[in-house]
């Protein structure tokens, strides 16, 4: 069965700054990837999505996130944190199989620090 | 509507009594999603409807909860007497589905229950 471990319940970093929120699944035939953001008292946000095309894919606001399929990776990134980008990130995973229900991590919440 | 919408945004209920959640999907959407939210988790799914159908059930954690769509597009999540564990946000999402897992879902802001 599927599943999606994100590493870290809390990330804090300053205006500027890296962010890398750590994403690995576990999966027994190829995933469809996601990562979803939620801003505070609002729904959550699609921010990109891995389909087996490009190994690197941009999202909105400036994030990216690469597939390591030797390391069972999906780990997200943006060079330059900005204050609005203080929210919490789910990383999924959708397996193209039967049913399309997808899996959750349990979430990272970004803080940026001015 | 633009988006997908849920009502009541907020809903308090007594331990034992019967709820409904409502969700309204984006028009055109042929699937509608149901997940449950607790406090510090992600998302768990719950059920997949591909237009009236359920397509797949498995997430229902008993036979107290229940969803239909019997037009293929608003959908009712029903909990039968609720227990306090049943406390959390319940959020709808739709795509316009089709034989893939991989079409972006849109989330409504979600239901919060609250069972006492």
């Amino acid at each position: 069965a599927q599943s999606v471990t994100q590493l870290g319940s809390h990330v804090s970093v300053s205006e500027g700054a890296l962010v890398l929120l750590r994403c690995n699944y576990s999966s027994s035939v190829p995933p469809y990837l996601f990562w979803y953001v939620q801003y505070p008292n609002q729904g959550l946000q699609l921010l990109l999505k891995y389909t087996s095309a490009a190994t690197l894919v941009k999202g909105i606001n400036g994030f990216e996130a690469e597939f390591k399929k030797s390391e069972t990776s999906f780990h997200l990134t943006k060079p330059s944190a900005h204050m609005s980008d203080a929210a919490e990130y789910f990383c999924a995973v959708s397996v193209p199989t039967g049913g399309f229900k997808t899996i959750f991590g349990a979430g990272t919440r970004l803080f940026v620090k001015a | 509507g633009a988006g997908v919408s849920q009502t009541p945004s907020n809903k308090v209920t007594e331990k034992g009594k019967y709820v409904e959640l409502r969700c309204d999907p984006i028009s055109g959407h042929t699937a509608l999603y149901w997940y449950r939210q607790s406090l510090g988790q992600g998302p768990e799914f719950l059920i997949y409807f591909q237009g009236t159908g359920a397509a797949d059930d498995s997430g229902l954690p008993n036979d107290r909860f229940f969803a239909v769509r019997p037009e293929g597009s608003v959908s009712t999540l029903k909990i039968q007497r609720t227990e306090r564990g049943d406390s959390a946000v319940y959020l709808c999402a739709s795509s316009l589905g089709g034989a893939s897992g991989h079409n972006e879902q849109f989330f409504g802001p979600g239901t919060r229950l609250t069972v006492l």
